[in-house]
């Protein structure tokens, strides 16, 4: 069966310093692979989404990017966060065309 | 352009009551629908699942949610509340992004409550 693995559960980091949240995916080959972020009191949004190593397709101008370096894996990275930044952060998976995405556990992010 | 309006921000029940979520849908295109779960600091579940088959869709943990296309609806529902079922639940839409990948949009959230 398919599972997904989000790491670190939570992370505290200070304003200005860089970050890199990381999603691997098992079970499964060329996944589509997304990230969401989810802010206080507000739904999720979209900020990438890639079908294949290194294709990467970004939703929302930010301060964040994101990678595909191996077929499963997929990080979440900033050279220097914002206050904004803050938020409860999600990776997911699927398969082709409108199936359903699967949701790994989460990232709770902190800016201080 | 696909969006889903979730009727209700905090909705509370008593144990063994009926659970009513509402959520209502705009497609130009069939549309593919989702109900999701989240408990507190943990990832979102799938509950169920609409792609066109059958109008009544079952999904996990009693629940179940009807597409009713002339009322653009699918709403969720389960017959008797149980105090595990309290969660932010979502109801999301598919949208095709190109070939083969879609991005889900989510609704707000309706926040679920169970009194004793």
């Amino acid at each position: 069966s398919q599972t997904i693995h989000q790491w670190p559960a939570t992370l505290v980091q200070p304003v200005g310093s860089p970050l890199s949240l990381e999603c691997t995916v098992e079970g499964t080959s060329n996944p589509n692979l997304y990230w969401y972020r989810q802010a206080a009191g507000r739904g999720l949004q979209l900020l990438f989404y890639s079908v294949g190593i290194g294709q990467i397709s970004s939703e929302v101008p930010q301060n964040l990017s994101a990678s595909r370096p191996q077929d499963r894996q997929f990080i979440l990275s900033s050279k220097k966060l914002l206050l904004s930044d803050s938020g409860f952060y999600l990776c997911a998976w699927s398969v082709l065309g409108n199936q359903p995405q699967h949701f790994g556990d989460g990232t709770r992010l902190s800016i201080l | 352009a696909q969006s889903v309006t979730q009727l209700g921000s905090h909705v509370s029940v008593s144990e063994g009551a009926l659970v009513l979520l509402r959520c209502n849908y705009s497609s130009s295109v069939p549309p593919y629908l989702f109900w999701y779960v989240q408990y507190p600091n943990q990832g979102l579940q799938l509950l169920l699942k609409y792609t066109s088959a059958a109008t009544l869709v079952k999904g996990i943990n009693g629940f179940e949610a009807e597409f009713k296309k002339s009322e653009t609806s699918f709403h969720l529902t389960k017959p008797s509340a149980h105090m595990s079922d309290a969660a932010e639940y979502f109801c999301a839409v598919s949208v095709a992004l190109y070939s083969s990948a879609s991005k889900i949009i989510f609704g707000s959230g309706t926040r679920l409550s169970i009194r004793p």
